[in-house]
């Protein structure tokens, strides 16, 4: 599979651990997302990078909720003192900016976290 | 924001009859409608998307519908198929001032069931 990948798929962790996932968008992509998704609704946007540069945090990313893109490759997204509340899917995506116009976001399969 | 309503959240259709979902958007700067279907435990998967210059768009079995002036779309899913069951998620996306092309805000999902 030669599409968005992120790692771990599945992390289940104490409450009030850190957690940090990556994802590894497709190579020419150089927009980047995050997005939560928990059971019965629909993925909600959590922040997003061109490159390197961070443009968007959603409200909903409190200060526990760090992301980076230092080379404006992969990403990785950081829970610090993660609370029951923080347990969902974490959805990645990555789109190509302008060119063509295809402006279509290819998903990765998320990393499935569940605090405990 | 960008506020997107979908209906209906659950949808049960018998094979071969027709499915439609509706969803309304707030802002009407919006200008990209794309449509995803999610099966259990896998990734949101594009299946169509529409632009605003455009009033309908047609992929084999599946349509979608576009009026602007009052800010709703639709998804038609004509013939259904038992492997038609999923999750469908529209969502909308805005261009900004320094954004070409903007995030995806999501409906909270359809869960469609085809009975054989």
């Amino acid at each position: 599979d030669t599409g968005v990948s992120q790692d771990p798929r599945h992390k289940i962790t104490k409450r009030g651990q850190n957690v940090t996932f990556r994802c590894d968008p497709i190579s020419e992509h150089n927009r980047l997302y995050w997005y939560r998704q928990t059971l019965g609704q629909g993925p909600e946007f959590l922040t997003y990078f061109q490159n390197e540069a961070q443009l968007e945090k959603s409200r909903l990313l409190s200060d526990r909720f760090s992301a980076e893109r230092p080379k404006g490759s992969f990403s990785t997204l950081e829970i610090q003192r993660t609370e029951q509340g923080d347990s969902a899917m974490y959805l990645c995506a990555s789109r190509r900016l302008g060119g063509a116009g295809n402006t279509e976001a290819f998903f990765g399969q998320g990393t499935r976290l569940t605090v405990v | 924001g960008e506020n997107v309503e979908q209906h209906p959240s659950t949808l049960s259709v018998q094979e071969g009859d027709s499915a439609v979902i509706k969803c309304t958007y707030s802002d009407s700067a919006s200008n990209y409608f794309p449509w995803y279907k999610q099966e259990l435990g896998k990734r949101p998967q594009l299946i169509i998307d529409i632009r605003s210059n455009v009033g309908e768009k047609k992929d084999q079995r599946i349509a979608v519908t576009l009026n602007k002036t009052a800010k709703h779309f639709s998804l038609h899913i004509t013939e259904t198929q038992p492997e038609d069951s999923a999750v469908y998620f529209c969502a909308a996306s805005m261009s900004g001032a320094t954004d070409s092309w903007g995030k995806l805000q999501f409906g909270a999902g359809t869960q469609v069931v085809v009975t054989p």
